[in-house]
């Protein structure tokens, strides 16, 4: 089984700022096959990001996915009032499917 | 516009068992995989199954460990209907629901359906 492995747990920025989330798979998640995810509370997940890179026809074009191998990363360019919650990455290799455990942005 | 809405969850006592349902509309459902996703209270999200379009092109798969020989999927093209069958369920099956299109990104999510195992 992949594990995949986010950090910070809890990401506590303001309005207007970067934010760099992290996904560490525990071996290389082949095909860039990796997807991202955000979810509010109360709320199903909302795909964001698919490919490593490929942002969701609708997701705005601060949100940005990069990465190979083993070492993904999910960048939001500029915090708006709605990007806070919380965030999973999922890998799909093969007939393998899991999720990281998700990293919660939070308001300063 | 796409819509799936499950249906089925509830209490049950460990031991039991409970089939939900997702019935989807919006899209052509027989050409698309279909998934069963979880969430524990309080808890990251958990792949419970996924189905071929027409589900008999190799055989479901059940990438939790945990519910593989008493959880099955199933579906129905003709009713636009997905279904999980939940056998022997356990405390930690306590959980929401969800059922999703496709089986690498999800990119269409229902409401989720509470499923709680308790005595």
């Amino acid at each position: 089984e992949i594990v995949l492995t986010q950090s910070p747990g809890t990401l506590s920025l303001s309005p207007g700022d970067r934010a760099t989330l992290s996904c560490r798979a525990s071996q290389s998640v082949s095909s860039n096959s990796l997807a991202w995810y955000q979810q509010k509370p109360g709320q199903a997940p909302r795909l964001l990001i698919y490919g490593a890179s490929s942002r969701v026809t609708g997701i705005p074009d601060r949100f940005s996915g990069s990465g190979s191998g083993t070492d993904f990363t999910l960048t939001i360019s500029r915090l708006e009032p709605e990007d806070f919650a919380v965030y999973f990455c999922q890998q799909y290799v093969g007939s393998s499917r899991t999720f990281g455990q998700g990293t919660k942005v939070e308001i300063k | 516009q796409v819509r799936l809405v499950e249906s089925g969850g509830g209490l049950v006592k460990p031991g039991e068992s409970l089939r939900l349902s997702c019935a989807v509309s919006g899209l052509t459902f027989s050409d698309f995989y279909m998934s069963w996703v979880r969430q524990a209270p309080g808890k990251g999200l958990e792949w419970v199954s996924y189905i071929s379009p027409s589900g008999s092109s190799g055989s479901p798969i059940y990438p939790a460990d945990s519910v593989r020989g008493r959880f099955t999927i199933s579906r129905d093209n003709a009713k636009n209907s997905l279904f999980l069958q939940m056998n022997s369920l356990r405390v930690e099956d306590t959980a929401v629901y969800y059922c999703a299109r496709g089986h690498h990104g999800l990119e269409f999510w229902g409401q989720g359906t509470p499923v709680t195992v308790s005595s």
